[in-house]
């Protein structure tokens, strides 16, 4: 079984539409989760951190289920700008980031 | 700030030659780490320098995959021989602490043909 999976993409949407990306992660004593986004060709970029309370940046929530051992993304009001693959990722305290695959998202006019 | 340097941007060669990547982490950084994203996947850790010593390096391939940090700064990630599956592109991070607060470079594509 793998660390972090994520739903299968990809995602094609029109613009103003509400989409959201679940993950899965394996290892119950990870500590901390976050959303990454990767244009193609770039390198991964933080988007955000999970808290257990969840927590909203803008457009963008993002909530944990510990018990579930499960991580949402909800985008609202997709955005052209929005197109990117967006990987979940989480960590133990002091060790390095376990990616998930990512899920491509494509949003269009 | 300075972000991540790493260099080539873009390398092509043949199966079973060498080939070696270099990234200059952010100053003061103490956790360095190297990344190989094969197309279609996320990154997946290769090595974790902490300083001048290798914290995790379980999932290197040692058979060919080599990589030092001996003053503590840059980095070096060499490959020898190279195979075809090795075709990725190459990403090296860098924290001021141990798995949080990563900064990339742009990365490092390798074509093995």
């Amino acid at each position: 079984r793998k660390e972090v999976e994520q739903d299968p993409g990809p995602f094609n949407v029109p613009e103003g539409a509400t989409v959201a990306f679940n993950c899965t992660y394996s290892n119950s004593a990870s500590q901390s989760f976050f959303w990454y986004r990767q244009d193609c060709r770039k390198e991964p970029k933080l988007l955000m951190s999970v808290y257990s309370s969840g927590n909203e940046d803008g457009r963008f929530t993002a909530q944990l289920n510990r018990a579930s051992q499960y991580i949402s993304l909800l985008i609202r009001d997709s955005k052209l700008s929005d197109s990117a693959t967006y990987l979940c990722v989480v960590n133990q305290a002091g060790t390095a980031l376990i990616f998930g695959k990512g899920t491509t998202l494509s949003v269009s006019s | 700030e300075a972000g991540v340097a790493q260099s080539p941007r873009y390398k092509i060669i043949e199966k079973r030659q060498s080939v070696a990547f270099w990234c200059n982490p952010i100053s003061g950084h103490a956790t360095l780490y190297w990344y190989q994203q094969i197309l279609g996947q996320g990154p997946k850790l290769l090595i974790q320098f902490q300083n001048n010593g290798v914290v995790d390096d379980s999932q290197l391939p040692k058979d060919r995959f080599s990589a030092e940090r001996l003053k503590g700064v840059d980095s070096t990630l060499k490959i020898q021989p190279a195979k075809l599956e090795d075709s990725a592109v190459y990403l090296c991070a860098s924290s001021l602490v141990q798995g949080l607060g990563y900064t990339f470079g742009s990365g490092t594509r390798l074509t093995v043909v």
